[in-house]
């Protein structure tokens, strides 16, 4: 039941820019920040961006975040092949009696 | 040090009741701008929202799941509680929760994740 639509999959060489876009609608992304996680194989997503651009302390600064109007999206500078991951979008949605929506997800691979 | 770890039943009957634990430590359940989430990831699927509470003991629920979740907190012993009452093969995921942290209500973030526990829901 994702509401913010991401491309199934995205991929590149090491060393390439690779950019993920989250489409949603004027109740989520228009309204709210959002937030990007990224989840490695076998493990629980981690954050990565906050706030639209924010990185957390450790996050590397070859992954950046953007939003205009109601769609957003993550940028991957000089991928790297530990960067081989699922990623999500999120924002809060003030539709009904408001609920946080998670993206459909991206797989990234490196090739 | 942050971290949570979620606890409870590997397998649990159609139509039963789910109770989740996530005991939390490096921070308190009553520190102000933050609070717990559930999330569930079925296998192979995107990740879904289930249910907030924050400091204050605000809540918030899916909507979709709204009639079958309640969510409460211990803060003296540092846990939250998740019940998802008629639980149904569909069901099955891994449930992860999460602490917020939080500029709004509605402008907050999931950081850090605890490691998940996958419930199967089978007879």
């Amino acid at each position: 039941q994702s509401v913010l639509t991401q491309p199934p999959s995205a991929s590149g060489t090491p060393g390439q820019r690779v950019t993920i876009s989250c489409s949603g609608s004027s109740s989520n992304i228009g309204s709210n920040t959002v937030n990007w996680y990224q989840q490695l194989p076998g493990t629980a997503p981690k954050l990565l961006i906050y706030s639209n651009n924010q990185r957390p302390s450790g996050v590397p600064d070859r992954f950046s975040g953007s939003k205009s109007g109601t769609s957003a999206s993550l940028a991957i500078s000089g991928l790297q092949s530990e960067d081989e991951a699922d990623y999500y979008c999120a924002a809060w949605d003030d539709s009904l009696n408001g609920d946080y929506v998670f993206g459909t997800g991206t797989k990234v691979t490196v090739l | 040090q942050v971290t949570l770890k979620e606890s409870g039943p590997v397998l649990v009957k159609p139509t039963e009741t789910l109770t989740l634990t996530c005991t939390v430590s490096g921070f308190s359940l009553s520190n102000a701008r933050m609070g717990v989430s559930w999330i569930r990831q079925p296998p192979g699927k995107a990740l879904e929202w289930l249910a907030h509470i924050f400091s204050n003991d605000e809540k918030s629920y899916s909507t979709s799941l709204k009639s079958r979740l309640t969510i409460s907190k211990d803060t003296s012993k540092s846990q939250v509680v998740l019940t998802m009452t008629n639980m149904d093969p569909v069901d099955t995921a891994t449930y992860y929760c999460a602490r917020i942290r939080m500029t709004t209500v509605t402008t907050y973030w999931f950081d850090p994740w605890g490691q998940g526990t996958l419930v199967t829901v089978s007879s």
